[in-house]
């Protein structure tokens, strides 16, 4: 079955640093969601991409999707304390199955 | 708009025992979707249930099951509960599921004992 792999799993890093996660998929995907799930809360949508080498922007977050849609990533430039949390991705299969979830990348942000 | 509800927070029970979860989707979703989420593990889904019908189903025992009923509310229920069943058990709710973003609550912590 689908399978999506993310990495790294964890990530501790120094304020104002930029920080990636991979997100890649053993099937090509109709479409990608990140989501960001804070300490003790619930995974809160952030985007969706669905074309084939696609990028958005939201202020300093930046998400690719891959040109064959098997991969995508999601990068923080200049991170700050309000960053830390858990980011996954989750990838629906071209014949519109579930939603596969990755394990998740834990971001810690050190002041 | 309120948002998914889920209910209770935190249950605690036994092996052996079962247990029946609760979700209301925000006021207009119809598909609802169930995760369990543990450390390390990311979400797994169990099931999604779409007008009344399981759409899709995940790879977990018989003994978990759910069902939703005509105002798209759902519930989950776990019978004869391992050690393993610990774990945060998300719904999340859209208007029609498939590729549409969802919409999580707050999620129901269950631990066995």
């Amino acid at each position: 079955g689908q399978q999506v792999m993310q990495i790294p799993q964890y990530q501790h890093v120094q304020e104002g640093e930029d920080f990636t996660t991979y997100c890649n998929s053993s099937t090509t995907l109709s479409n990608i969601q990140w989501y960001k799930q804070r300490p003790g809360g619930h995974p809160v949508f952030l985007i969706q991409l669905v074309k084939s080498g696609e990028v958005k922007k939201q202020k300093r977050l930046t998400f690719q999707f891959g040109e064959a849609k098997k991969n995508s990533s999601l990068h923080i430039t200049a991170t700050q304390t309000t960053d830390v949390g858990t980011y996954f991705c989750a990838g629906e299969g071209e014949y519109g199955n579930k939603l596969v979830f990755g394990a998740g990348t834990i971001l810690r942000v050190k002041s | 708009k309120a948002g998914v509800t889920q209910t209770p927070r935190y249950l605690i029970k036994t092996r052996g025992q079962q247990v029946t979860l609760s979700c209301s989707p925000i006021s207009g979703h119809r598909s609802v979707s169930w995760y369990q989420q543990t450390p390390g593990q990311g979400l797994q889904f169990l099931f999604e249930y779409f007008s009344e019908t399981q759409r899709n189903k995940g790879n977990f025992p018989g003994r978990f099951s759910g069902r939703q009923f005509s105002n798209s509310r759902s519930e989950m229920n776990v019978s004869t509960l391992e050690l393993g069943d610990s774990a945060l058990y998300l719904c999340a709710s859209s208007f029609t599921g498939g590729s549409q973003p969802q919409h999580f609550g707050d999620g129901t912590r269950l631990s066995i004992l």
